[in-house]
């Protein structure tokens, strides 16, 4: 248990549906992200938000829109996505940017 | 282009011995560098870290050796023990942008009994 949950654990959708992953950090960190890990590859960073505002955008196509509401609940709203977007989505928490990262279980993601 | 490589998919240990964990990265200007472990259905737990201006940094079993001039790093677990059986994923930043970690593919170790 490393204090960072994501829900839900696993997720099919279909490639018009709209569906939000949730994760939620009870460390008291404030820095949040968002990773994608597809099959063989390397984690990509998606999205980092410290204290609420984004500070880093990798070039994340915009069917996939975060939301940080406050320091320990962040979310991925997903949109339109399509097949390719299959993969682990992984949410981690830092004290602040730069320090090691807490990570949640993640959400398997499959789009049909 | 992947700026942090792990060119080892797979390592297999007796346990009780040696293992040995490396990762190669290309950008001279990262500073601070991670090793991660992740058991399947769980997300990745940091392990050990070391910055540019050590060369080693010791944990108990674990140990990071950074070799700036190769830009080179390993991780040394000594001894293995069947629950280090994981998979183990190096990660670097640079201190211009430090929010950004880059991550290898990850050496999935088997630390047989």
């Amino acid at each position: 248990e490393t204090g960072v949950t994501q829900t839900p654990r696993h997720l099919v959708m279909g490639m018009t549906n709209k569906k939000s992953l949730k994760c939620e950090q009870h460390l008291g960190h404030n820095a949040m992200y968002w990773y994608k890990q597809s099959a063989k590859k390397p984690l990509e960073l998606m999205f980092v938000y410290s204290l609420e505002e984004r500070v880093e955008n990798n070039s994340v196509p915009s069917r996939f829109s975060p939301e940080c509401p406050n320091s320990s609940h962040l979310f991925l709203h997903l949109h339109t996505l399509q097949p390719e977007d299959s993969a682990l989505y992984l949410c981690a928490s830092s004290q602040d940017p730069g320090y090691e990262q807490y990570f949640g279980p993640g959400t398997r993601l499959t789009v049909t | 282009d992947q700026q942090v490589k792990q060119n080892s998919p797979s390592l297999s240990v007796q346990e009780g011995r040696i293992s040995i964990l490396n990762c190669d990265y290309t950008n001279s200007m990262f500073d601070y560098f991670l090793w991660y472990k992740k058991y399947p259905a769980e997300g990745p737990t940091f392990l050990i870290s070391i910055s540019s201006i050590k060369d080693k940094n010791e944990d108990g079993r674990f140990t990071v050796f950074l070799n700036k001039s190769a830009k080179h790093l390993s991780l040394h677990i000594v001894p293995s023990q069947p629950g280090d059986s994981a998979v183990y994923f190096c990660a670097a930043s640079a201190g211009d942008n430090f929010n950004k970690f880059y991550f290898g593919s990850g050496t999935k170790l088997n630390v047989k009994p």
